[in-house]
């Protein structure tokens, strides 16, 4: 397994703003995540994030409104870019440990969003 | 049809019984199944993997896969109120996991 932080846990934030979500691994893993999960729902997947190239962002989620920094095997930065309410969420970011094509994800504490 | 469908529940068992939980998912090629436990304002945390058909037992918990049929279970002996959580089922292709909506579980004392 890993050992996974964010930063920070929590904030509020104001309409038209951003926040960068910091999230370290206690040792170097070659892919990370970002899932938002919104209240009483499953996890949905923003992007993958690997080191030395560019992000790869799922169906609805683009680059300039969440840009994604990778640059180590145990760090990774994600940005919710001007911000509304309805980026208001958890945001998780998750690790991919093992070996073969098959990996198992490990969750970070999340950080919880309001945006005013 | 969603990827991983998972009833949403609530499922209530009293404490000590069994409770059964769960999943179809419609990607036959998929090659590995998660269950993770989340508990409320927490983050997800990994219980068991299975990548065989058949049956993986971890202390009180058993997942069950069966490829054939694309269905997933976990069952959960002797149920406790600290099992009182929402289940996700996940399924993996590669490094594609796609995550079900969650089963909740309520363990009455």
């Amino acid at each position: 397994s890993a050992v996974i932080s964010q930063k920070p846990s929590r904030d509020i934030c104001q309409r038209g703003t951003s926040l960068t979500i910091q999230c370290q691994v206690d040792s170097q893993v070659t892919m990370m995540f970002w899932y938002r999960q919104q209240p009483g729902q499953s996890l949905t997947l923003i992007a993958t994030a690997n080191q030395g190239s560019e992000a790869t962002y799922e169906s609805g989620f683009v680059i300039d409104k969440f840009p994604i920094s990778r640059p180590n095997l145990t760090f990774s930065t994600l940005t919710v870019s001007n911000m509304s309410p309805e980026d208001s969420s958890i945001y998780l970011c998750s690790v991919a440990t093992g070996v073969g094509s098959t990996d198992t994800q490990y969750f970070g504490p999340g950080t919880r969003l309001t945006v005013l | 049809q969603k990827e991983v469908e998972q009833n949403s529940g609530p499922l209530s068992v009293p404490e000590g019984a069994i409770a059964s939980l769960n999943c179809t998912y419609s990607d036959r090629g998929s090659q590995s199944f998660f269950w993770y436990r989340q508990y409320s304002g927490k983050s997800p945390e990994l219980i068991m993997f299975i990548y065989s058909n058949g049956d993986k037992e971890d202390g009180r918990f058993t997942a069950q896969l069966n490829k054939a049929s694309q269905y997933v279970s976990l069952l959960i002996r002797d149920s406790q109120p600290s099992d009182s959580a929402t289940y996700l089922c996940a399924v993996a292709r590669g490094f594609k996991t796609i995550f079900g909506a969650g089963t909740r579980l309520f363990v009455k004392a």
